[in-house]
């Protein structure tokens, strides 16, 4: 499975926007980029993913790197309940499995 | 709608004792994963299903540890006996398309 390298945490301030990085160099043409979250306590939730354009839903923006070795996920309103660990993770559905591979994730401390 | 179910969500055994989790998937969510998640870890897939077949346990300790999926639908993870290394968060997923995951709440397991 290829991967993906997170800076281990990050802080930000209520109120303002936060980019979150991920590097994957390894990637193949067929590697989908997913993001999930896990709050305290909770099981992971989805967040956004792409393949190669910039995506946007009303969690969070997901921009691509033209090279696709790298990403960032944009959170443009942080808010104290978007405290959370990050998972950037690389999802391949050429060989069918379709399964997700966690990593360690990237812990988010939000400041009031 | 109604998310993924899981009980129970607290469970404290002894060493080489037994116990089962039960996972009820999202309706009509054909594919069903179960994954373990050790304090301080990402979660790590032990099995996935798709309707009541098995696509991947290759992470599976099968010698002690064991998953059904009856008709399609809810599943159960037993692990016999328990060993200290066993005490995680086991995390039951459901999926309809390749696109997301979604995650139940866990079951803690601490194994004294």
């Amino acid at each position: 499975d290829a991967k993906t390298t997170q800076p281990n945490s990050m802080e930000s301030n209520e109120e303002e926007p936060v980019h979150l990085p991920c590097n994957h160099s390894t990637i193949s043409g067929t590697d989908y980029i997913h993001w999930y979250r896990q709050l305290p306590s909770q099981g992971p939730e989805y967040v956004i993913h792409g393949l190669t354009s910039n995506v946007n839903n009303r969690m969070a923006s997901l921009a691509i790197a033209e090279d696709r070795k790298s990403s960032t996920l944009i959170l443009h309103r942080a808010t104290l309940r978007d405290a959370a660990v990050y998972y950037c993770i690389l999802r391949d559905w050429k060989g069918g499995s379709e399964k997700l591979v966690f990593g360690k994730g990237m812990k988010l401390t939000v400041n009031p | 709608e109604a998310g993924v179910a899981q009980s129970p969500r607290y469970k404290i055994i002894e060493k080489r004792q037994s116990v089962a989790f039960w996972c009820n998937p999202i309706s009509g969510h054909a594919t069903l994963y179960w994954y373990q998640q050790i304090l301080g870890q990402g979660p790590k897939l032990l099995i996935q299903f798709q309707n009541n077949g098995v696509v991947d346990d290759s992470q599976l300790p099968k010698d002690r540890f064991s998953a059904e999926r009856l008709k399609g639908v809810d599943s159960t993870l037993k692990i016999q006996p328990a060993k200290l290394e066993d005490s995680a968060v086991y995390l039951c997923a459901s999926s309809l398309s390749r696109d997301k995951l979604y995650f139940g709440p866990g079951t803690r397991l601490t194994v004294l």
